[in-house]
């Protein structure tokens, strides 16, 4: 039993290069999330999915765009990256809204 | 949109010192979580908690739901308590849990 795992673990990219971060669960969660995080920030939320084919945007969606095609999989894409994106990304599932399992973290670099 | 409010935002303390980091929010929940997260690492939940008192280890965690506040106090703080230290409120909507900023902890030696 994996949990919550991300893929790529790191990643540098140019101004404009585009790119997909992949989350994947084996615990058969409806929900799940990608978030940003920043310093000084927090945690914020970029998009949400309540289930397989189902996505909803977040606080912080501008520049990002999701898709759910299989239930245990939430896949994150960035078109045409900018340097705003610089951050760490974090996917997360859960059984019900109430709590969260988190992966452990993509950090992308954008120059 | 509910406001969630950690102090302090930073906190260095030595080793064996109680520690107290406080959580309030604005608008009324169904639970809190107090996360865990070290340099470089993941994000790990401490407690879920609705009403009153929990306890594990040395780790201690508060709400007051009127108040609208939560605390989490660490006993007999250790250097491995270094992290950063997240409130984070369940306001029962689809879109999960609401984050506040964090309480970046040091413990010395």
């Amino acid at each position: 039993n994996a949990g919550v795992t991300q893929t790529p673990k790191f990643r540098v990219l140019k101004t404009g290069q585009s790119m997909t971060l992949l989350c994947a669960q084996d615990m058969n969660h409806e929900y799940m999330y990608w978030y940003r995080q920043d310093p000084g920030m927090g945690l914020r939320l970029i998009h949400y999915s309540v289930g397989e084919g189902t996505t909803a945007k977040g606080e912080v969606p501008d520049g990002y765009n999701v898709s759910r095609l299989k239930k245990q999989n939430f896949l994150l894409g960035l078109e045409s990256a900018a340097p705003s994106q610089t951050s760490v990304y974090f996917c997360a599932s859960s059984r019900t809204t109430y709590e969260q399992y988190f992966g452990p973290g993509t950090r992308l670099t954008v120059t | 949109k509910n406001e969630v409010e950690q102090s302090p935002q930073n906190l260095t303390a030595q080793e064996g010192e109680f520690i107290t980091i406080n959580c309030s929010y604005s608008v009324g929940i169904s639970a809190l979580h107090w996360l865990q997260q070290h340099p470089g690492g993941g994000i790990v939940s401490l407690f879920m908690l609705s009403s009153g008192k929990k306890k594990h280890g040395r780790l201690i965690a508060t709400i007051n739901i009127q108040e609208k506040h939560s605390s989490l106090h660490i006993t007999a703080s250790h250097p491995r308590d270094s992290a950063v230290y997240i409130c984070a409120v369940v306001g029962g909507g689809a879109d999960g849990l609401t984050f506040g900023k964090g309480t970046h902890l040091i413990i010395q030696p």
